[in-house]
């Protein structure tokens, strides 16, 4: 059965404080893997698109790479405005986006 | 660019009643539109695949006279929550995807509809 898992639920970090956030995935038929962000009360926001093992993205203080089993968001010298939902889901040869569960990012000042 | 709205952004509706959720994609054309459904602390579970010009294709275990769904142009797909109940109250978030280039894949998401019935 396809699944996506991300770790940790919920990360709590200083300002400053760099981190990795986890995604890994059994999925049969994959075609890429995304990543998003979602603050309370909105859609999901488009972050990277990583195609093939060994991609990598980045995009200010943030970074996605590519394993054949999982994926990391490395947030580098984070700040309290990158507190949100990351979410990863991963798009399925039927052209289906199966989405984790997230990981609840909090920055502290 | 590939900017995705959504209307309404919230709606309280009365049990039995109908609802309309419009999503439109602004600044590009979609042949493809997906709607999701979250729950509190949950994630995105996607309902249907929505083509424009023809049906909608529905995940297993949504049911399609329930949810109806037209994608009427290359920029806009409506969800019609029919005869809506207390359990359809949830957040309704729609995708579109675009018809042709390198970001083909990607989908991009409207900000949602809240919907709650009463």
């Amino acid at each position: 059965e396809d699944q996506v898992t991300q770790s940790p639920e919920a990360l709590r970090l200083q300002e400053g404080e760099s981190s990795s956030l986890n995604c890994s995935y059994t999925v049969s038929g994959l075609r890429g893997l995304f990543w998003y962000r979602q603050d309370p009360g909105k859609g999901p926001e488009f972050l990277f698109t990583l195609y093939s093992a060994g991609e990598e993205k980045e995009k200010e203080r943030l970074k996605a790479t590519l394993t054949k089993k999982e994926s990391f968001l490395h947030i580098t010298a984070p700040k309290p405005e990158d507190s949100a939902t990351y979410l990863c889901a991963v798009l399925k040869s039927s052209d289906k986006l199966i989405f984790g569960t997230g990981t609840r990012l909090q920055v502290f000042p | 660019g590939a900017v995705v709205s959504q209307h309404p952004s919230r709606v309280i509706c009365k049990s039995g009643t109908s609802v309309k959720i419009e999503c439109r994609s602004l600044d590009f054309q979609a042949t493809t539109m997906f709607w999701y459904r979250q729950f509190p602390k949950q994630s995105l579970m996607l309902m249907a695949t929505s083509n424009e010009g023809s049906k909608a294709t529905y995940e297993q275990g949504v049911e399609k006279d329930k949810f109806l769904i037209n994608h009427a142009s290359l920029t806009l797909s409506t969800l019609t929550v029919t005869s809506a109940h207390p359990e359809d109250s949830s957040f309704y978030i729609c995708s579109a995807r675009m018809t042709s280039g390198p970001s083909y894949y990607e989908q991009y998401f409207g900000p949602g509809t809240r919907l709650t019935v009463t």
